[in-house]
């Protein structure tokens, strides 16, 4: 089945613990995404990456890492996590140019 | 500035007709996209205009004037399952890397 992969579904941390949030997909898309949502605010892009080793920011990428050492796999990591990074997290993917982005079903984290 | 305006929530009962607006101000565009997201879980890809004029899919249609930078979803004979959060999306460049959303329309669907 063709699927993106978030884990974990739910965090809770403390501030300024590391941590990583994996997105794995297994439809060989070049392009991963990873979007943050928030009431009110709609889905806000953090970074993309168009292949492997090629990564870039989007709208709010303060406070966040990402890598794609791999074309399926796109962590994300927050180093020194923060309450203002409390959120809903989604992962997506999508061919380069194509429109549909496939989505992850999300991870709820929050940061006391 | 890129900003996408949709009204942030919509209500109708079972079997009506509903329009989801949408108007865009962005740097680039390359086509509007659909989302369905139901209860907080994964967004779902709904149809995608890339030329003016009307793309219909089953019970949902979508619209899009560039010249106007405007376009609309509209969902026919409603269903309570239709009930949901609906966000446009413009593509922002020709490499489809920017995929910008809008703050999302909920729909309740009541009988």
């Amino acid at each position: 089945e063709a699927q993106v992969t978030q884990n974990p579904r739910y965090l809770i941390t403390v501030t300024g613990k590391k941590l990583t949030v994996t997105c794995s997909q297994n439809m060989n898309h070049e392009y991963m995404s990873w979007y943050r949502q928030d009431p009110g605010l709609g889905l806000r892009q953090i970074y993309y990456s168009m292949n492997v080793e090629v990564t870039d920011k989007g709208d709010v990428p303060e406070g966040y890492k990402v890598s794609r050492k791999e074309k399926r796999n796109f962590p994300l990591i927050l180093e020194s996590p923060s309450p203002n990074q409390t959120s809903l997290y989604f992962c997506a993917s999508k061919t380069g140019m194509n429109t549909e982005a496939f989505f992850g079903q999300g991870t709820r984290l929050t940061v006391v | 500035g890129q900003s996408l305006e949709q009204p942030s929530e919509v209500t109708a009962v079972e079997g009506a007709i509903v329009q989801i607006n949408c108007t865009y101000q962005t740097s680039g565009f390359y086509g509007l996209s659909w989302y369905q997201q139901h209860d907080g879980g994964a967004p779902t890809f709904l149809s995608y205009n890339a030329l003016d004029g009307l793309e219909e899919t089953g019970r949902f249609s979508s619209f899009l004037s560039r010249s106007d930078s405007y376009g609309y979803l509209l969902l026919q004979e409603l269903q309570m399952k239709d009930s949901a959060s609906y966000f446009c999306a413009v593509r922002g460049n020709q490499a489809g890397t920017a995929l910008i959303f809008g703050k999302g329309t909920t729909l309740s669907v009541s009988s």
